[in-house]
């Protein structure tokens, strides 16, 4: 079975920390990778993707892939209150475009000011 | 980016009637689109791939004749909650990928849909 996994949390950062946030998944041969954003009531928006391993920075935000561990993960520095919220890690099983992404259950991070 | 635009945003209606909810891929041909349902605090739970000019595919558990799901155009997809009952009460949220790009989804603002 297809599996993204996150822990729920929720995770409690103070204002001006990095925030880490961890995804593992089961599919050895997924390609690409989405961390999301959703705000309570709001559907998600998307942040950052990554497809090689390595590290990616957008900003504040950087996202990390180790296809071999099968782990992604996203660290958010100088967090603020505005960046709590629930985080979805998305890997994309198939290289296609016309099936859904997998979607972790999300880590709600809590930036206490 | 890609933009998916879904109305209503909010719905209020009563017992035993359907409401209607479409998704529109607006800049971009969605042959396929997905539909989501959240409950409160809890994850997106995947209900159904639509699939424009066939049936849609409905995950394990989803009623198929109470989720009736109708893609009869590349930039359309609805979704009608048939006789709605309050335990349909929640949050539902399209997207859809562009097939070209095999990139993110692009999810709609969601419609909260309550039932009285």
């Amino acid at each position: 079975q297809k599996e993204v996994e996150q822990n729920s949390g929720p995770l409690s950062v103070p204002e001006g920390a990095i925030a880490s946030l961890n995804c593992t998944y089961s599919d050895r041969g997924s390609q690409s990778f989405f961390w999301y954003r959703q705000y309570s009531g709001k559907s998600p928006e998307l942040i950052m993707f990554i497809y090689s391993n390595g590290d990616k920075e957008d900003g504040r935000f950087t996202a990390q892939l180790n296809k071999a561990s099968q782990y992604v993960s996203l660290l958010i520095r100088d967090s603020q209150p505005s960046d709590s919220a629930t985080y979805l890690c998305a890997v994309n099983m198939r290289n296609s475009g016309n099936t859904p992404l997998v979607f972790g259950k999300g880590t709600r991070l809590s930036v206490i000011a | 980016g890609a933009v998916v635009s879904q109305h209503p945003s909010r719905v209020i209606c009563k017992s035993g009637t359907s409401v209607k909810i479409e998704c529109r891929s607006l800049d971009f041909q969605a042959t396929t689109m997905f539909w989501y349902r959240q409950f409160p605090k809890q994850s997106l739970m995947l209900m159904a791939t639509s699939n424009e000019g066939s049936k849609a595919t409905y995950e394990q558990g989803v009623e198929k004749d109470k989720f009736l799901i109708n893609h009869a155009s590349l930039t359309l997809s609805t979704l009608t909650v048939t006789s709605a009952h309050p335990e349909d009460s929640s949050f539902y949220i399209c997207s859809a990928r562009d097939p070209d790009l095999y990139t993110e989804a692009f999810f709609g603002q969601g419609t909260r849909l309550t039932v009285v």
